[in-house]
């Protein structure tokens, strides 16, 4: 069965630090990729997807990530995090076909400080 | 980009009650609806498939005669708690896929007393 896995689970940075967040998933298909992000309070957004292509994706808030195939890996990164940027981030997987569910790893909470 | 509504945001029940949830895609049609179910500081667990015109399709380990899902038109999912008891307390969130990308509604916090 699909498996997504976040090795960390909660991560602490001061502002202006790098950031990794790891996620890998098992299948042997084509997948499509997500990074969701929810904030304190608030619903699921989208902060970036992958789907085919460059597998280097930018996406909302200065975020990108990187698909490697043969790792079966979409790690997340931001160069300089903000403390806006506190919140629980998901990586997400999804067969590439229509009519399909998300498969959530189990989220990493980020917590920046000032 | 597409928007998805759930109503209502919060609810409170007593124990034994019924709850009905509603998703709904505002500005496009969706053959194919998600219901999700989180817990406090947890991820996003698939509780079903929902889809316009035939039955859900359940995920191992949830009760289909508990939660009832009718997709009754392309634009509406209802998840139904029947017979709710504190265990059910959860947020529920719904979500629409179209062209290959989902969009989340704002989720349902259900208390059950």
């Amino acid at each position: 069965a699909q498996s997504v896995s976040q090795h960390n689970h909660h991560v602490i940075l001061s502002e202006a630090a790098s950031l990794e967040l790891g996620c890998n998933y098992s299948y042997g298909g084509t997948v499509n990729l997500f990074w969701y992000v929810q904030y304190p309070g608030q619903h699921l957004q989208l902060l970036l997807k992958y789907f085919s292509g460059d597998p280097l994706v930018k996406g909302i808030k200065g975020f990108e990530a990187e698909f490697i195939k043969s790792k079966f890996s979409f790690n997340l990164r931001k160069p300089s995090v903000q403390w806006s940027d506190t919140a629980e981030y998901f990586c997400a997987v999804t067969l590439n076909q229509a009519g399909t569910a998300l498969i959530f790893g189990k989220g990493t909470t980020l917590s920046v400080s000032s | 980009g597409a928007v998805v509504s759930q109503h209502p945001s919060r609810v409170i029940c007593k124990s034994g009650t019924s709850v009905k949830i509603e998703c709904r895609s505002l500005d496009f049609q969706a053959t194919t609806m998600f219901w999700y179910r989180q817990f406090p500081k947890q991820s996003l667990m698939l509780m079903a498939t929902s889809n316009e015109g035939s039955k859900a399709t359940y995920e191992q380990g949830v009760e289909k005669d508990k939660f009832l899902i009718n997709h009754a038109s392309l634009t509406l999912s209802t998840l139904t708690v029947t017979s709710a008891h504190p265990e059910d307390s959860s947020f529920y969130i719904c979500s629409a896929n179209r062209g290959g990308e989902q969009f989340f509604g704002p989720g349902t916090r259900l208390t059950v007393l």
